[in-house]
């Protein structure tokens, strides 16, 4: 079955320092794979998103690569701020329309002054 | 563009009693989906309706929960009775469902649920 491992957090960063959220996952054929973001008190947000192979999904300064051979979709920025402090989940869906989504247990960052 | 909609934002009852929540999509939107998220984890699928059909409810309890959509726009979860491994945020997320390659989802702000 499908399934997403992120590492665990929390993950404390000082503003301005670079941040990897690693994610991989395991599926049958080829998902479509995103990070949501959830920011205190909020819905779930999409961040990005890539469709196939090598894709590079990107938003507000955060990147994720598609790494089909080694099933990896790592959440990198390379200078966070205060604001960017939130849980950030990793999800895959199969292809096809209308597919649920498969989430990681969520990392939370909290990155201070 | 309005976003998905959720009511109420949050609940406490006492267990064995009935709670319903309610939740509608984007306009448009032909999927609905029902997520559950216990603390500290990532949500899970509950049910999954296109128009008002149920697509998937593999991991929906069903001797407990219910779900609808009668007219294919918003829906209602119910939970009856309420356990105290129920306590968790309810999130509603829809869909075009018509996208060829990928179909975003977009979520509600949820309902944080507290059994006691």
């Amino acid at each position: 079955g499908n399934s997403v491992t992120q590492m665990e957090g929390p993950v404390t960063l000082s503003e301005e320092a670079f941040l990897t959220i690693n994610c991989t996952y395991t599926a049958t054929g080829y998902p479509s794979l995103f990070w949501y973001v959830q920011y205190p008190g909020e819905g779930l947000q999409l961040l990005l998103k890539a469709t196939k192979a090598d894709d590079k999904g990107s938003n507000k300064g955060f990147e994720a690569t598609y790494r089909k051979e080694t099933t990896s979709f790592h959440l990198e920025k390379g200078s966070v701020q205060v604001s960017d402090s939130a849980v950030y989940f990793c999800a895959l869906q199969n292809t096809g329309t209308a597919s649920k989504l498969t989430f990681g247990t969520g990392t939370r960052l909290q990155v201070t002054l | 563009e309005a976003g998905v909609a959720q009511s109420p934002r949050y609940k406490i009852i006492e267990k064995r009693q009935s709670v319903a929540f309610w939740c509608n999509p984007i306009s448009g939107h032909a999927t609905l989906y029902w997520y559950q998220q216990i603390l500290g984890q990532g949500p899970k699928l509950l049910i999954q309706f296109q128009n008002n059909g149920v697509v998937d409810d593999s991991q929906l309890p069903k001797d407990r929960f219910s779900a609808e959509r009668l007219k294919g726009v918003d829906s209602t979860l119910k939970i009856q009775p309420a356990k105290l491994e129920d306590s968790a945020v309810y999130l509603c997320a829809s869909s075009s469902g018509t996208s060829g390659r990928t179909d975003t989802q977009y979520f509600g702000p949820g309902t944080r649920l507290t059994v006691l």
